[in-house]
């Protein structure tokens, strides 16, 4: 069985500012992928960052960067420089033999 | 590339009749495409997992009568809620997997908003 925990119903940053968005997760697949997927208002689902769970190297996109701790089964999504354009609820996803989300963090951002 | 399209994008319809949804790979071929609901301010739930040209798999607790899911196509799922009822009322996501190098990642429609009266 997988599971996925966002501890953090909501979560504000200043623009400008960094702010972390916490995950962890549990899973029995050997082989597993984590993804952090955004939802604006419009309600489409965006693809921020994935991580592949035999990588070490922690993922990155241009502001968006993973901390993995595979050990800890830990997956926080950073998001540096943060943007009006940030706001949204975020999800943390986990596949090992289907695509398994956390409750979401909705992320205000204040100008 | 990789664009999911769904249809309709919202729907009001009476109790006791039956809606369809379409769900389209636009310009790749998706061999796997999920369904999922999605209540206000909560998460996406997993209703089946639709493979084209056999029968969906359905996630416990969801009915297989009551939601019909069709994968004619390398490109095409549909969901029809039959019968809907208000409590059917919510957002319905459907999502394609591309395969190859980018096989577990899932590209998402748009969502059609379900209101039923």
């Amino acid at each position: 069985a997988q599971t996925v925990t966002q501890s953090q119903p909501e979560m504000s940053v200043q623009e400008a500012e960094t702010v972390t968005l916490s995950c962890t997760y549990d899973t029995s697949e050997s082989d597993y992928y984590l993804f952090w997927y955004k939802q604006p208002p419009s309600r489409q689902m965006i693809l921020v960052i994935r991580q592949e769970a035999y990588k070490q190297q922690n993922a990155t996109e241009n502001r968006f960067s993973v901390n993995f701790q595979k050990a800890a089964k830990s997956f926080s999504l950073k998001i540096s420089d943060s943007q009006l354009g940030d706001a949204a609820m975020y999800f943390c996803a986990s596949y090992g033999n289907k695509l398994v989300f956390g409750a979401g963090t909705i992320l205000r951002v204040k100008s | 590339g990789a664009v999911v399209s769904q249809h309709p994008s919202w729907v009001i319809c009476k109790s006791g009749t039956s809606v369809k949804i379409e769900c389209r790979s636009l310009d790749f071929q998706a061999t796997t495409m999920f369904w999922y609901r999605q209540f206000p301010k909560q998460s996406l739930m997993l209703m089946a997992t639709s493979n084209e040209g056999s029968k969906a798999t359905y996630e416990q607790g969801v009915e297989k009568d009551k939601f019909l899911i069709n994968h004619a196509s390398l490109t095409l799922s549909t969901l029809t809620v039959t019968s809907a009822h208000p409590e059917d009322s919510s957002f319905y996501i459907c999502s394609a997997n591309a395969g190859g190098h980018r096989g577990n990642e899932q590209f998402f429609g748009p969502g059609t908003r379900l209101t039923v009266l």
